[in-house]
């Protein structure tokens, strides 16, 4: 059975940590590993991870995956206000394009 | 063994009703969760609790509010069940940096 797991389920840091994010995978015929942003409104794209050990970065977010060890980390440093919400990662299978959710980690970052 | 206890696996309700689904934990976990889960939409987080008397919303509050008065036992309500409340419900709890893990699930039928 395909499945993403994340973790911590949960974060609560200050702001100006750094934190890491957690994804791993058993998924069949995998494509992709993308990871979201969802705060009130629609999940938005962060990234999409197709080769391992490539980092991806978007100011302060940077992520890599191991594909491998079948996993994924998001870092964000220098954390704001901004950054609370819930992240998603998500596995695309090539077969038939169907995206594997993982549950989300909810970030919260207090002033 | 880590419990998380759902306290009924189906449940049959009728629109209007005031819902009760209550979840407890035996591994002093500080969070909390409930979420939904329907076909084609994974997961999805309705509320969210990190201590006692604590809560957060998800994507996905309205119609439902929470209680936590003690740390093992965090409870979902439904002021005014509907059909469109129909689903599957998971609770789940973890530590702060740990997995999560998650009751067995309540399946709730609104009729």
């Amino acid at each position: 059975e395909d499945k993403v797991v994340q973790s911590p389920l949960s974060l609560v840091v200050h702001e100006g940590d750094t934190v890491t994010l957690n994804c791993s995978y058993e998924v069949t015929n995998f494509r992709s590993l993308l990871w979201y942003k969802q705060e009130k409104k629609a999940p938005t794209f962060l990234f999409m991870l197709t080769s391992s050990g490539i980092e991806k970065k978007s100011g302060r977010l940077s992520s890599i995956l191991d594909k491998k060890e079948l996993f994924s980390i998001l870092n964000i440093t220098a954390t704001q206000t901004g950054d609370s919400a819930v992240y998603l990662c998500a596995v695309e299978k090539r077969s038939n394009y169907q995206l594997i959710w993982g549950a989300g980690t909810k970030l919260i970052i207090k002033p | 063994d880590v419990k998380v206890t759902q306290s009924s696996r189906y449940l049959v309700k009728r629109t209007g009703e005031k819902v009760f689904l209550e979840c407890v934990q035996d591994m002093d976990h500080e969070n909390m969760f409930w979420y939904r889960q329907d076909p084609g939409l994974g997961l999805r987080l309705i509320y969210f609790s990190y201590d006692v008397k604590m809560k957060e919303k998800g994507d996905i509050p309205e119609g439902y509010s929470v209680s936590r008065e003690k740390k093992e036992r965090f409870s979902l309500i439904l002021e005014s069940a509907s059909t469109n409340q129909t689903s599957m419900y998971l609770c789940a709890s973890s530590f702060q940096y740990t997995e999560a893990f998650f009751g067995q699930g309540t399946r709730l039928t609104v009729v």
